[in-house]
């Protein structure tokens, strides 16, 4: 099983859509988890970190399920500049992305 | 906003030739990362250090590679006899301990 599963998408939405991606790891012992948003040929940008209570950001709400694995992220009202790639990571000294997820809002 | 650094930001280097790629972290943070992104591939680990030390490395990290901090801003990575598979884009990133980790704009190697 790999570290860190993400449907590779490409999720096409249209503009005002709500959107959640889904995220599972397999290192139980991971301490950290955070969402990063990848455009194309840059580098990965903090979105967000992930907590067991929940971490609202604006349009973005992040969950970590430490039970089943999962982390997700819920992207509310979805604009054109949300099109990009997702990564979700987690782990301690190191981080250990999945393949990442690609959304594409559209008009 | 404070940001990491990276130079330069390509690099074409023949088979076998030495390459040093330049990160200046965040200033008050502590830890220090490298990452590779093969073209469509996802985001590779390659080693953390903090305390003048690797603090852990990946199974890429291998004897061709060495990390360094020289002074009190720079780190490097060094790419002793590059291959064909070293092309990539490299990511310097930084971190205050297990808080989140931010990117650097890279550098893309390309070896022919």
């Amino acid at each position: 099983r790999k570290e860190v599963e993400q449907d590779p998408g490409p999720f096409n939405v249209p503009e005002g859509a709500t959107v959640a991606f889904n995220c599972t790891y397999s290192n139980s012992a991971s301490q950290s988890f955070f969402w990063y948003r990848q455009d194309c040929r840059k580098e990965p940008k903090l979105l967000m970190s992930v907590y067991s209570s929940g971490n609202e950001d604006g349009r973005f709400t992040a969950q970590l399920n430490r039970a089943s694995q999962y982390i997700s992220l819920l992207i509310r009202d979805s604009k054109l500049s949300d099109s990009a790639t997702y990564l979700c990571g987690g782990g301690g000294n190191k981080l250990t992305f999945g393949t990442g997820t690609q959304l594409k809002v559209e008009l | 906003e404070p940001e990491v650094t990276q130079t330069p930001s390509h690099q074409v280097t023949q088979m076998g030739q030495e390459v040093i790629l330049r990160c200046v972290p965040i200033s008050n943070h502590l830890y220090f990362y490298w990452y590779r992104q093969i073209l469509g591939q996802k985001v590779e680990f390659l080693v953390s250090f903090y305390n003048n030390e690797i603090s852990e490395k990946s199974e890429i990290f291998d004897d061709q590679f060495s990390v360094e901090r020289p002074d009190g801003s720079n780190f490097t990575l060094k790419i002793r006899s590059t291959k064909l598979e070293d092309s990539a884009m490299y990511f310097c990133a930084s971190s205050e301990g297990s808080r989140a980790q931010y990117f650097g704009p890279g550098t893309r190697l390309l070896v022919l």
